[in-house]
Order: C-alpha cells, then structure tokens, then sequence
C-alpha cells in the first residue's frame, strides 16, 4: 500500500511570499491529486497530474516520477490561500484504484 | 451546474440505529467513493466504485456497507452504528478521463 507523507504539517507566511508545500509517496503512481479544504469543510479538487507540471492562476504543480515526490506552490500568496491543503495517491499505483492521503498541511497566510 | 449531493448534512443518532447517507452525482462519473475524516488522521477511503456494480474496500470498510446499482447514486450505509463511527464523511466523484475529483459538502455523522 502507498504510504503518503506531507511536509510541513504547518505553515504560517505572510502574504505575498512564495509557498512550498511537499509530498512524497512510496509505490510508483499513474497520478497524483492535490486537493484544498478551507476552514468549514469543503474539499475541493485542485490538480491531478501524471507528470511534469501544472499551473492554474497562482498555484502550481509538479511532480517527480522517479523521486516518487510533488510539491505544490503558491505564488503571491494571500490570506485566502489560507486552507488545508492535501495529496493523495492510488493505493498501489494503478489508475483504477483506490486513494490514500497525506495528513495534510495547515497553511495560514497572514494580512 | 455539476454537483454532487449528499444527505443528510447533518445527523446525530444512536448506537445500533440503522442509517443511510446518500450521494448522487449528475456528471455521469464512472468512479464515486466514501471517505472519513477524523482530527489527528486526516482523510481515509471508506469504499469506492468503479462502475455500476462493482465495489471495493478502502482502508477503514469496517461497519459500513455501500451499493452502486445505478450510475449517479453510491448510498452509504451503516447497518448498525457505534461511536467509534462519528465523524465527517465525504462523497466524491470523478470521471475516468480526467481524473478530478468533485466532493459534496461533507456529512457530519454523530452517534451516541
């Protein structure tokens, strides 16, 4: 099974820095999610990438295939970026399967 | 607008009493699944369906049970509710094709 690890759990910035948020996975995947839950629950979906990188607006996606590792970023942050941000892979890599999560990052961007 | 839908919000019930949580999604997504979030554990997959009438277990299957006979709806039910099974609880949905993942807006499950 893939065992998801995130890092840091928390962060705190001032807005307008450049954030980095990390997750490494230990079995080979066919893609990768990055999800964000802001504060009162939802979840929504921000990329699912296989490869390479994604952009959308301020964030930014990559991952590492062969070092089994994707960071996200936030350019420009601002305090609503402010949301727990979350990675999740297949189980055990496959692209019909099942996901297993990271615990999370706290991100908190101050005014 | 795209959506998925789940019911009740919220609920506070009592140990052995069964309930059902229903999803539906109306994105015509092949893949729908249930997950529990819990502080301290993050999320974990309940169960999952890949199409119509096929299911499989997640990490923490125990206590629950689900259905897929039609496309958009993935019930979650829990034939007799414990404790250890309060939590918040997310449906989601995705297509085969691009892979992302909708969620509905959570259901906040107590049991007594």
């Amino acid at each position: 099974k893939n065992e998801v690890e995130q890092s840091p759990q928390n962060l705190t910035a001032q807005e307008g820095e450049f954030i980095t948020i990390n997750c490494s996975y230990s079995v080979g995947i066919s893609a990768l999610h990055w999800l964000q839950q802001h504060p009162g629950g939802g979840i929504v979906s921000l990329f699912m990438l296989s490869s390479g990188k994604k952009k959308h607006g301020r964030l930014i996606a990559t991952i590492n295939i062969q070092e089994k590792h994707s960071s996200l970023h936030i350019t420009a942050s601002h305090p609503r970026d402010s949301a727990v941000y979350i990675c999740a892979a297949p189980y055990s890599g496959g692209g019909a399967d099942g996901l297993t999560f990271g615990k999370g990052t706290h991100l908190i961007i101050q005014p | 607008e795209a959506q998925v839908t789940q019911n009740p919000r919220y609920l506070i019930t009592v140990t052995g009493k069964k309930l059902t949580v229903t999803c539906s999604q109306n994105m015509n997504h092949e893949y729908m699944s249930w997950y529990r979030q819990d502080p301290g554990l993050g999320l974990r997959q309940i169960y999952y369906s890949m199409n119509v009438e096929v299911t499989d277990k997640g990490d923490v299957p125990e206590g629950y049970k689900v259905s897929r006979k039609e496309k958009r709806n993935f019930p979650l039910i829990l034939e007799s509710p414990s404790p250890n099974q309060t939590s918040l609880y997310f449906c989601a949905s995705g297509g085969q094709n691009t892979g992302e993942l909708f969620f509905g807006e959570g259901s906040r499950l107590t049991v007594l």
